[in-house]
């Protein structure tokens, strides 16, 4: 079936660096959601992306879209300790009504 | 306050005894979804409901069931549960299926011995 590849699966950062998290498909992906899900608790939605190469920003966060609608990034700049949690991709099954989440990225961020 | 609400919110069972997950929204949402959430696999879907009485499976439906009788409701069956189906379950709704965002409840997490 369908899938989406994320990695890396851990990524431990000091406070103040950078920490991107990838997702990657065999297939094109009419669009791809993003989400946080902080220790203990849900998913969070953050952002959804549609078009080919599409860049959104949210403060420190900035998500991308491949150009081949087949891959896309998350990058946190300057990581504080607020970032940590389990980041997810999400996409909708191409021609069904299901969505796939990649395995997620926990990030540790050290103060 | 929209919400998703999920009962009961920890449970510890044994294989066989059948049990039932709740999960009720207030946002008068059509699409709701179950998932189970397992180290390294991420989110898998387990069923998935477009309207009231329209449910079909998603990528691990067995030794599961569901039923969408009300828009607000769609609560997880587990006829005969096996330590294989200890995991955490989370309830999620949107507006439709078209709809980007999927609000989750806090999760059950359900121990089989």
């Amino acid at each position: 079936g369908q899938q989406v590849m994320q990695i890396p699966q851990y990524q431990h950062v000091q406070e103040g660096e950078d920490f991107t998290t990838y997702c990657n498909s065999s297939t094109t992906l009419s669009n791809i959601q993003w989400y946080k899900q902080r220790p203990g608790g849900h998913p969070v939605f953050l952002i959804q992306l549609v078009k080919s190469g599409e860049v959104k920003k949210q403060k420190r966060l900035t998500f991308q879209f491949g150009e081949a609608k087949k891959n896309s990034s998350l990058h946190i700049t300057a990581t504080q300790t607020t970032d940590v949690g389990t980041y997810f991709c999400a996409a909708d099954n191409t021609g069904g009504f299901k969505t796939i989440f990649g395995a997620g990225t926990r990030l540790f961020v050290k103060a | 306050e929209a919400q998703v609400t999920q009962n009961p919110r920890y449970l510890i069972t044994v294989t066989g005894k059948k049990l039932t997950v709740t999960c009720s929204q207030n946002m008068n949402h059509e699409y709701m979804s179950w998932y189970r959430q397992d180290p390294g696999l991420g989110l898998r879907q387990i069923y998935y409901s477009m309207n009231v009485e329209v449910t079909d499976k998603g990528d691990v439906p067995e030794g599961y069931k569901v039923s969408r009788k009300e828009k607000r409701n769609f609560p997880l069956i587990l006829e005969s549960p096996s330590p294989n189906q200890t995991s955490l379950y989370f309830c999620a709704s949107s507006l439709d299926w078209a709809a980007a965002e999927q609000y989750f409840g806090p999760g059950t997490r359900l121990t089989v011995t």
